[in-house]
């Protein structure tokens, strides 16, 4: 079967940094992609990785293994605006996209 | 630019009653997708159109229809509502839906409740 599996919730303070997994079994692989969802919003996309290593995209930053099935996003001098809800998802071998339950982010001055 | 528009934003519905979720964007793109958003669990998708005249099945699709007569509308149908049914429904749409890199862009989500 297909499963994603991301931490249910996390909290982190204020300027510091976090790091939210993300592991993943699916059927076919052409990409990872991660998107930030505020609460009672849409999700909106923040990247995207389909060879192994890191992206970099300012204070956010995603890294991808495929040998692994494992990514993280890792978000760096955090903001409160950054509390929000952020989802993995795979695209799978008809590139569909398989998604995670998300993961909660909770920020704390 | 609108993006994606979707209607209504929150509906109660009575058990057994249909409805029409209605989607529209103005970005010219080939795919759109409806998905339903349920606590706990991650995005799922119902129905999906690769292009404008075809659609094809999600991951769950039962007690749901949908059309594509044009390139901009794509809109999701209820035929009986049941309960299970309540869910927040989100309206995506993608460049070609078929491309490894495709981003998928959300409308702002109908939120529905069926009693």
């Amino acid at each position: 079967g297909q499963n994603i599996d991301q931490p249910t919730e996390m909290t982190a303070t204020e300027g510091a940094i976090v790091q939210i997994n993300c592991t993943y079994q699916t059927s076919g692989f052409n990409g990872l992609f991660w998107y930030q969802q505020h609460a009672g919003e849409a999700p909106t996309f923040l990247s995207y990785n389909v060879l192994d290593g890191l992206e970099e995209k300012g204070r956010f930053s995603s890294f991808l293994s495929r040998s692994k099935g494992y990514s993280y996003l890792l978000l760096k001098e955090l903001q409160m605006k950054d509390s929000a809800s952020y989802l993995c998802a795979v695209s799978d071998s008809n590139y569909q996209l398989i998604w995670g339950a998300g993961t909660k982010l909770i920020i704390k001055p | 630019t609108a993006g994606i528009t979707q209607a209504p934003t929150s509906q109660i519905l009575a058990a057994g009653r249909s409805m029409t979720l209605r989607c529209t964007q103005d970005m010219r793109h080939n795919a759109m997708y409806w998905y339903r958003q349920d606590l706990g669990l991650g995005l799922r998708l119902i129905h999906y159109s690769n292009t404008a005249g075809t659609t094809g099945k999600g991951e769950v699709p039962d007690g749901y229809s949908v059309s594509r007569a044009n390139t901009d509308d794509f809109p999701l149908t209820l035929a009986s509502a049941v309960p299970s049914q309540t869910s927040v429904y989100f309206c995506a749409s993608s460049d070609s839906g078929n491309s490894p890199t495709d981003t998928q862009y959300f409308g702002p989500g109908t939120r529905l409740t069926v009693l």
